[in-house]
């Protein structure tokens, strides 16, 4: 089945500061990679995702890479702010119905 | 994006007991909804796929005869934790697919259940 990398675990900024979240994934067929945020206690959000056919994708200060022959995908947040911190997820599937494989998540802290 | 609701938002019960935990989808017909279940600070762990009129299908290593899954409309799905135990606490969240051209590989997460068994 699909298995699915993320790195760091954890990753402080200072605000303002540019923050990096990848991830890799192991089977050739996924080919739809949503990126979700998790407050405490709170559902996840979809804030972005990127389709196999598109190798990058931006949403103002959120953008999103795929690189699909080395299998990996990036999530990029510029100009942090505080309320960015959040638990992060990414997450490959195949189409049609496919459950998501989530990836371990990354903690990210934005300091003032 | 899909709305979609949980209920109870938090249970506690009594080791032995069954729960049932209800995901609604508000304003679309979901023909798939996935449940999931997450442990304090780690990832959402898929337990099982829940498809409107059919049997659910567990994933490796989940009891289908401990989490029921009952997906009677295109609107509910319901999670049954039977004789629930303190290793079952956790936090369960329902997803749903959605149903319309680009949106049908989005997946939208209601709210949650944290479960508490004592």
């Amino acid at each position: 089945g699909e298995n699915v990398e993320q790195h760091p675990s954890t990753l402080s900024v200072q605000e303002g500061d540019s923050a990096v979240i990848k991830c890799t994934y192991s089977d050739s067929a996924s080919n739809y990679f949503p990126w979700y945020k998790q407050e405490l206690g709170k559902r996840p959000q979809l804030i972005i995702d990127i389709r196999s056919n598109v190798g990058e994708k931006k949403d103002q200060r959120i953008a999103v890479t795929l690189n699909k022959t080395a299998k990996h995908f990036s999530l990029h947040i510029t100009e942090t702010q505080p309320e960015d911190s959040a638990v992060y997820f990414c997450a490959a599937s195949i189409n049609s119905g496919y459950a998501l494989n989530f990836g371990k998540g990354t903690s990210l802290l934005v300091t003032p | 994006g899909a709305v979609v609701s949980q209920h109870p938002s938090r249970v506690i019960c009594k080791s032995g007991t069954s729960v049932k935990i209800e995901c609604r989808s508000l304003d679309f017909q979901a023909t798939t909804m996935f449940w999931y279940r997450q442990f304090p600070k780690k990832s959402l762990m898929l337990m099982a796929t829940s498809n409107e009129g059919s049997k659910a299908t567990y994933e490796q290593g989940v009891e289908k005869d401990k989490f029921l899954i009952n997906h009677a409309s295109l609107t509910l799905s319901t999670l049954t934790v039977t004789s629930a135990h303190p290793e079952d606490s956790s936090f369960y969240i329902c997803s749903v697919r959605g149903t319309s051209g680009a949106s049908t590989d989005t997946q939208y997460f209601g709210p949650g259940t944290r479960l508490t068994v004592l």
